[in-house]
């Protein structure tokens, strides 16, 4: 199957500081990512579709100045959580469907614990 | 919008023994349901998948059924391993629109 990679695995930051996580698809070209959100022992929730080009999309309640964005390549596209606060700790996961394809591809994930 | 049902929460069975797990989903429209297992403190993983074209799809002890006229697919997993155990989504797709994710079974397989 295709490669979703994603970086950092695990990131433990300050309050009030902002973290970027990467997510590329290593073997194929996607011009469009998703990004989701996972709480402990509950299924995906998704956060964005990630456009290569424009702008994101951003599911109802999901804040789109906090958790900014950029798909600037068809094979990168990066979340930034800016100002983190405590109870933006949780699992970020990414994944591409390749063009014209309905399979998607998962990221390995990214811990996030604030402090 | 999609809604994607999925029992049951936990199941646990001895190795050896065959595990299913069921979901419902309810837009008549869906035609792609992906299964997905997800280790501890990893990314989901696609173990097998099934168009509304086809009724049944097998790979090795995989199987996952799919009943369009109830509204009803299933994961069969035979001759379970202790390497089995996870948390298994089932999911459901329809052109021009997103995943829609049941909420997950965590498999135990107790050597």
């Amino acid at each position: 199957g295709a490669v979703v990679s994603q970086h950092p695995s695990r990131v433990i930051c300050k309050s009030g500081t902002s973290v970027k996580i990467e997510c590329r698809s290593l073997d194929f070209q996607a011009t469009t990512m998703f990004w989701y959100r996972q709480f402990p022992k509950k299924s995906l929730m998704l956060m964005a579709t990630s456009n290569e080009g424009s702008k994101a999309t951003y599911e109802q309640g999901v804040e789109k100045d906090k958790f900014l964005i950029n798909h600037a390549s068809l094979t990168l596209s990066t979340l930034t959580v800016t100002s983190a606060h405590p109870e933006d700790s949780s699992f970020y996961i990414c994944s591409a469907r390749p063009a014209a394809n309905e399979k998607l591809f998962f990221g390995s994930g990214t811990q996030l614990s604030v402090l | 919008g999609e809604n994607v049902e999925q029992h049951p929460s936990t199941l646990s069975v001895q190795e050896g023994d065959s595990a299913v797990i069921k979901c419902t989903y309810s837009d008549s429209a869906s035609n792609y349901f992906p299964w997905y297992k997800q280790e501890l403190g990893k990314g989901p993983q696609l173990i097998i998948d099934i168009r509304s074209n086809v009724g049944e799809k097998k790979d090795q002890r995989i199987a996952v059924t799919l009943n369009k006229t109830a509204k009803h697919f299933s994961l069969h997993i035979t001759e379970t391993q202790p390497e089995d155990s996870a948390v298994y989504f089932c999911a459901a797709f329809r052109s021009r629109s997103t995943l829609t994710f049941g909420k997950g079974t965590m498999l135990l397989v107790s050597p």
